[in-house]
């Protein structure tokens, strides 16, 4: 069964980098996701895709300062130079046919 | 630039009915999927219904099943959530989002759905 595994909570400083984690299920190890951002009282905005390779799409506008990679089941996204309106939630999502699943979500603090 | 515009949101009574549109522009909108995701009050997204770009296939969570109909009008650019028998449960921001084969790439801004009595 095809799940999408993410820590409850993540905290880094303000200027610093973090990286939060994404765990596909047991056998689907290739599957790309994406991340998505949501800034409190905001609807989600797409970040990027992250690929099985570990390669990764940005979308419009996101700065060089996110960036993607991935390691077996799991799925990263780096954040660098944290600014307070990085603090949101952060979801991955995955996708095959006729299903779309999403992560628990992670609630960054930016300390 | 990419649009998507949710309305029709509101408040309703449990077993009613409510139809939320999205008027989608910036894109051609006829060569996409395009979905709904929903997020409950203090809860994560999870996906609802999807519809491929000419209308021909559609996918529902188990949740909503035989209750909610996906539709589109590519003439209108526009994409609809017809639901029916509404529970508390359904109780919901409800989101339209553009499939880029995979990731959703854009998203609207929501509109509220609340089942009460």
């Amino acid at each position: 069964q095809l799940v999408l595994t993410q820590s409850p909570s993540a905290s880094a400083s303000l200027g610093a980098s973090v990286k939060l984690t994404c765990t596909l299920s047991s056998g689907h190890s290739n599957y790309a996701i994406a991340w998505h951002q949501q800034q409190p009282e905001k609807g989600p905005r797409y970040l990027m895709r992250v690929n099985g390779d570990g390669s990764h799409n940005k979308g419009d506008g996101i700065p060089d300062r996110f960036s993607g990679s991935s390691s077996g089941a799991e799925r990263y996204l780096t954040i660098s130079s944290l600014q307070s309106d990085d603090e949101a939630d952060y979801y991955c999502q995955t996708w095959g046919t006729g299903i779309v699943l999403f992560g628990g979500g992670t609630k960054l603090t930016v300390l | 630039e990419v649009q998507l515009v949710e309305s029709g949101g509101g408040l309703v009574q449990p077993g009613g009915s409510l139809r939320v549109s999205c008027s989608a522009s910036g894109f051609t909108f006829s060569s996409y999927a395009m979905h709904w995701v929903r997020q409950a009050p203090g809860t994560g997204l999870e996906f609802v219904s999807g519809i491929s770009s000419y209308g021909g296939d559609t996918y529902y969570a188990d949740s909503v099943k035989g209750r909610f109909t996906i539709s589109r009008d590519n003439s209108k650019n526009t994409l609809y959530l017809q639901m029916s028998s509404l529970r508390a449960e359904d109780t919901a921001v409800y989101y339209c989002v553009k499939d880029m084969e995979g990731p959703y790439d854009y998203w609207g801004q929501g509109t509220l759905v609340a089942v009460s009595s």
